[in-house]
């Protein structure tokens, strides 16, 4: 079984700074992960996803993460936010298998400071 | 094209009783997929249908059913309702199943149970 920790509830950072927003899975399997973004009142949206091949993934509105199997991690990233990436974030992480569902984290809710 | 649909946007219900909730995947998505987000909490999966087929159930009672049509459009079914099911309903629709088809998320149907 897999699951997922988002290490911190909240961040907050000023405009125009870097971010860093922490993930840790567990699996005994070969995994895909995922980060999602939730705006106010609205379903998720996919922002990047990895599957396989390069440990760095770039999505989308400036996004990036990177895969590390040895720390089992998959942290995301953004050199420099703006205030309309305030929002909710959720990681999540499936399996290989046709029956494998996706196990979401409990997320992270960014703060934008003006 | 349109993405996921679903409806009602809203819905307020007392305890004990039934609601049907709808959802509309994007047109050549066969696999529809349910989950409940409870507030301040990640999305938790309760079912995944594949051709009208249930292929994989979350931890929730069978209080919880759903059901595919031959349109690929899906029904959540909730009885005997509790408080604790108050939370925000999201549908997702994606082409096949296991965890690399990514999953396209509707803007999810609020449920306040009273």
């Amino acid at each position: 079984a897999q699951s997922v920790t988002q290490l911190d509830s909240q961040v907050p950072v000023f405009e125009e700074a870097p971010v860093e927003l922490r993930c840790n899975y567990s699996s005994s399997v070969s995994v895909y992960l995922f980060w999602y973004v939730q705006y106010p009142n609205q379903g998720l949206q996919l922002l990047l996803k990895y599957l396989s091949g390069s440990t760095l993934v770039k999505g989308i509105n400036g996004f990036e993460a990177e895969f590390n199997k040895s720390q089992t991690s998959f942290h995301l990233r953004k050199p420099s936010v703006h205030i309309s990436d305030t929002a909710e974030y959720f990681c999540a992480v499936s399996g290989p298998r046709g029956d494998d569902k996706i196990i979401f984290g409990k997320g992270t809710r960014l703060h934008i400071l003006p | 094209d349109a993405g996921v649909t679903q409806s009602p946007t809203h819905l307020i219900k007392t305890r004990g009783q039934h609601v049907t909730l709808r959802c509309s995947p994007i047109s050549g998505h066969k696999s529809v997929s349910w989950y409940q987000q409870v507030l301040g909490q990640g999305p938790q999966f309760i079912f995944q249908y594949y051709e009208k087929e249930e292929r994989g159930r979350g931890n929730f009672p069978d209080r919880f059913s759903a059901r595919q049509f031959p349109n690929y459009s899906s029904e959540l079914n909730v009885n005997a309702l509790l408080l604790g099911d108050s939370a925000l309903y999201l549908c997702a629709s994606s082409r096949g199943t296991g965890g690399n088809n990514e999953q396209f998320f509707g803007p999810g149907t609020r449920l306040t149970v009273l």
